[in-house]
């Protein structure tokens, strides 16, 4: 099993729809929570970062983290079609060592004109 | 513009070869990481450098190698290429070390190996 699970998509949705994509994780250690998108042939670029459980809304972003179910969402309002991209979920364990981040496999979304 | 640099963007080699990736941090960031993606696993973290020093170490294969100069800028080396190499290779920056949750990545390199 592996650390984190996405589902890979694609996910097509209508233009203005609320678009929801989720991770599970398994590492009970994870404590930092962090949403990349990613265009086409680009690198990925941060979203949007929880520190532990609970809520955070920023613009048409909302990311929530239950940590208690190892789950992790991401919401999108009133998608747009340059919202089309590869959603990342990752994560990273806390305390003061070093760690690189543990990313899902990335939700493909298609916002549909 | 994330603010890091990688060169080159593309590169073709062939099996058994041995290339050489570069990543120029942004600017004031003292921490470099290395990743691989690949359409079968995903993105990898392979490692990270903190001001010139190795501070942690994920799925880097032993043909693998990193480091970071006192410019901060950094080199991934990767040798005796095999087919399975081929993946795009990001580097990523931090201005922290571990407790920086906030990387900003470049735009890869795309290593095709033939």
């Amino acid at each position: 099993q592996k650390e984190v699970e996405q589902d890979p998509g694609p996910l097509s949705v209508p233009e203005g729809a609320i678009v929801s994509l989720n991770c599970t994780y398994s590492n009970s250690a994870f404590q930092y929570f962090m949403w990349y998108r990613q265009y086409s042939r680009k690198g990925p670029e941060l979203l949007m970062y929880t520190y532990s459980s609970g809520n955070k809304e920023d613009g048409r972003f909302t990311a929530q983290v239950d940590k208690s179910s190892k789950y992790i969402s991401l919401f999108i309002r009133d998608s747009q079609p340059s919202d089309s991209a590869t959603y990342l979920c990752a994560m990273k364990k806390s305390g003061g060592g070093a760690d690189g981040l543990t990313f899902g496999k990335g939700t493909h979304l298609i916002i549909q004109p | 513009d994330s603010g890091v640099t990688q060169t080159p963007k593309h590169l073709i080699t062939a099996t058994g070869q041995r290339v050489t990736l570069r990543c120029s941090p942004r600017s004031g960031d003292l921490s470099v990481y290395w990743y691989q993606q690949s359409l079968d696993q995903g993105l990898q973290f392979l490692i990270q450098y903190y001001n010139g020093e190795e501070r942690a170490k994920g799925n880097i294969l032993e043909r693998f190698s990193a480091q970071q100069f006192p410019d901060l800028h950094s080199e991934l080396n990767l040798s005796s290429l095999e087919l399975g190499d081929s993946a795009l290779y990001f580097c990523a920056s931090s201005a922290l070390g571990g407790l920086s949750t906030e990387a900003f990545f470049g735009q890869g390199t795309r290593l095709t190996v033939v």
